[in-house]
């Protein structure tokens, strides 16, 4: 059961256009939303987050955008460099206080941002 | 001057073998956890200790056991290795809230 889906498994766009990544999730009491970026044999680095009393963040070139009622959540990224290349994966957690930081991760999306 | 590191990056071994994985953290954080990704890409927490306290522990055989000596390392041993063991696993860390620093990952081959 994937509570979070990252529907498309690539996505190539020219550099200095938008890239635009997508994730839909089930589980209605996710109220915490992360990206992640990973490289080839790294593993995942933090990029931009999101708490469900916002329906946007920005930091610099990355924009992640919250529909809660669609639960569905973007990434774009304005504009692209062929530095970022890389899978990108979307990760939510059900706030449950303390310690007890879960995150379910979705399959992943391979950005190729072509020169 | 790494935050997270693993040993070793690669391991290979057969079934049923005995096998660790070590994981270390120099940012100072309080939970540490254990992820799985599988031949489908899936990335599955496996585990969390939050100082030194097993705070999740997901639906994993009981042959795999976490050993968290100190805060700052959280080792993974795996016994009775089986093929569908075969994976990439990944140690992160964090200090509070959802941020998590992840390892450079260690691919596990059974043969």
């Amino acid at each position: 059961d994937q509570q979070v889906k990252q529907n498309s498994p690539s996505l190539s766009v020219q550099e200095g256009r938008i890239s635009i990544l997508n994730c839909d999730y089930t589980n209605s009491m996710f109220d915490y939303f992360l990206w992640y970026k990973k490289y080839p044999a790294e593993g995942p680095t933090f990029l931009i987050s999101i708490s469900s009393i916002k329906d946007k963040n920005e930091d610099g070139r990355f924009t992640v955008f919250l529909n809660k009622s669609a639960k569905h959540l973007s990434l774009h990224i304005v504009p692209s460099q062929p530095g970022d290349s890389a899978v990108y994966f979307c990760a939510a957690s059900a706030g449950s206080g303390g310690s007890n930081y879960k995150l379910t991760f979705g399959k992943g999306t391979l950005l190729t941002v072509n020169p | 001057d790494t935050a997270v590191s693993q040993t070793p990056k690669y391991l290979v071994t057969q079934m049923g073998n005995d096998k660790s994985i070590k994981c270390e953290q120099n940012l100072g954080h309080d939970t540490m956890y254990w992820y799985k990704q599988d031949s489908k890409k899936f990335l599955k927490i496996m585990f969390s200790y939050n100082n030194k306290e097993l705070i999740i522990n997901e639906t994993v055989p009981n042959r795999f056991s976490p050993k968290s000596p100190d805060k700052a390392h959280l080792n993974l041993h795996i016994n009775s290795l089986e093929l569908g063991d075969s994976a990439v696993y990944f140690c992160a860390s964090s200090l509070t809230g959802w941020k998590q620093y992840f390892g450079p990952g260690t691919r596990l081959t059974v043969t």
